[in-house]
């Protein structure tokens, strides 16, 4: 079935270093729509970002990811990280089909430190 | 800015009571969701409304019913709760059900069962 894996659940890092949360997805159909999600502390779950196309890059707010269908990967990166991009990174699969479903991975906390 | 709105924004109950939770969007929407987020911070679909209409049921014991009175509208009843519903329930929306619709997040309820 669909499935999404994140493999760092908590990742800690000094601030202005650069940023890469993993996500590799599963799924059967061959124009998957991928999403990270990120969630601070006490907020609800909003979007980052999104991508359909294979190998292009997508960015927003200072974060980018490409999705490689070769690899089934679209991990998140950021140049610099700040203090404020402290918070839980969900990223999601809509599998195909007109259901609005996602299928997320099991979160990545994204500590920035001083 | 809020526009998916959720009540209570916390509930403590007993094991075998009934609880109800409350959700109401202002964006103008056609779908509606219930996801349901576990201690660990796994975030899982429940359920799926399209204009009133159940179109995602997933694997979610019996004692879960949605109630849809229009799109705007999307409640859940837990009847008889059990140790394990202990969650936050994030109600969602998001303007249509296909593959790359962008879904927006209520603040959630915490329901803690006793």
């Amino acid at each position: 079935g669909d499935s999404v894996t994140q493999t760092e659940g908590l990742v800690t890092l000094t601030e202005g270093l650069p940023v890469m949360l993993n996500c590799t997805y599963q799924t059967i159909y061959s124009n998957p729509f991928l999403f990270w999600y990120v969630q601070h502390l006490n907020e609800s779950p909003r979007l980052l970002l999104k991508s359909f196309t294979d190998n292009k890059r997508t960015e927003h707010q200072g974060f980018h990811a490409t999705l490689h269908k070769s690899s089934s990967s679209f991990h998140l990166q950021k140049s610099s990280a700040q203090l404020s991009d402290s918070a839980l990174y969900y990223c999601a699969l809509s599998p195909r089909g007109n259901t609005g479903k996602l299928i997320f991975g099991l979160g990545t906390t994204l500590q920035v430190q001083p | 800015e809020t526009a998916v709105f959720q009540t209570p924004n916390y509930h403590v109950t007993q094991v075998g009571n009934e609880v109800s939770f409350n959700c109401k969007q202002t964006l103008g929407h056609d779908t509606m969701y219930w996801y349901k987020q576990d201690s660990k911070k796994l975030l899982k679909i429940m359920f799926s409304y399209n204009n009133k209409q159940l179109i995602v049921n997933e694997t979610v014991p019996r004692r879960f019913s949605p109630q849809s009175s229009d799109k705007a509208h999307l409640n859940l009843r837990i009847k008889s709760v059990e140790p394990e519903d202990s969650a936050v329930y994030l109600c969602a929306s998001s303007p249509d059900r296909g593959a790359n619709t962008e879904v927006f997040f209520g603040k959630g309820t915490r329901l803690t069962v006793v």
